[in-house]
């Protein structure tokens, strides 16, 4: 079946670091990969995303590529800030006709210190 | 633009009741998607309503049920519920087409008592 998984938190970096979080997934043919912000009390927010295989997704310094290899999505930062603490979710989408189907990983808490 | 509303923020009902979400989508958009997220994990798809009708559904029972208006807007039914029911409901509205985003709204926490 089509799958997500990601790296467990809560992850606890200094303002600054580097920042990797990794989604690995399972799917049947060509999904869309996405990675998606929820800061606390609000909903889901997208951050950025790939349709196709060897895609970059980026937006605000964040940046993931799609590999089809080793089934993988990890998000990256070179540079956190505190602003950043929120959980992340990877998510697919099975049809790009259909985005609003999409099947997500568990989350992974980020928490910047200054 | 209000982007996606939903209502109530929050609410709490006792194990056996039945409840009703609301969301009103995204000016212009025409498909909704509710999801379900427990504490501590990711949001799972419960159904997708477009043109009026439910298109897809995940692996929920029956007593998830819905509705889609003909201004897009929809609700999401519960009955006989229990303590498991217990999540942040979300709402995703999306405009049909090739690679377009879903924008989700802030939820509706629901607590089964």
């Amino acid at each position: 079946g089509n799958s997500v998984t990601q790296m467990e938190g809560p992850v606890t970096l200094s303002e600054e670091a580097f920042l990797t979080i990794n989604c690995t997934y399972t799917a049947t043919g060509y999904p869309s990969l996405f990675w998606y912000v929820q800061y606390p009390g609000e909903g889901l927010q997208l951050l950025l995303k790939a349709t196709k295989a060897d895609d970059k997704g980026s937006n605000k310094g964040f940046e993931a590529t799609y590999r089809k290899e080793t089934t993988s999505f990890h998000l990256e930062k070179g540079s956190v800030q505190v602003s950043d603490s929120a959980v992340y979710f990877c998510a697919l989408g099975i049809s790009s006709s259909n985005t609003g189907k999409l099947i997500f990983g568990q989350g992974t808490t980020l928490q910047v210190k200054p | 633009d209000a982007g996606v509303t939903q209502s109530p923020t929050h609410l709490i009902k006792t194990r056996g009741q039945q409840v009703t979400l609301r969301c009103s989508p995204k000016s212009g958009h025409d498909t909704v998607s509710w999801y379900q997220q427990a504490l501590g994990q990711g949001p799972q798809f419960i159904f997708q309503y477009y043109e009026e009708e439910e298109r897809q559904r995940g692996n929920f029972p029956d007593r998830f049920s819905g509705h889609q208006f003909p201004n897009y807007s929809s609700e999401l039914n519960v009955n006989a519920l229990l303590l498991g029911d217990s999540a942040l409901y979300l709402c995703a509205s999306i405009l049909t087409g090739r690679n377009t985003e879903a924008f989700f709204g802030q939820g509706t926490r629901l607590t089964v008592v």
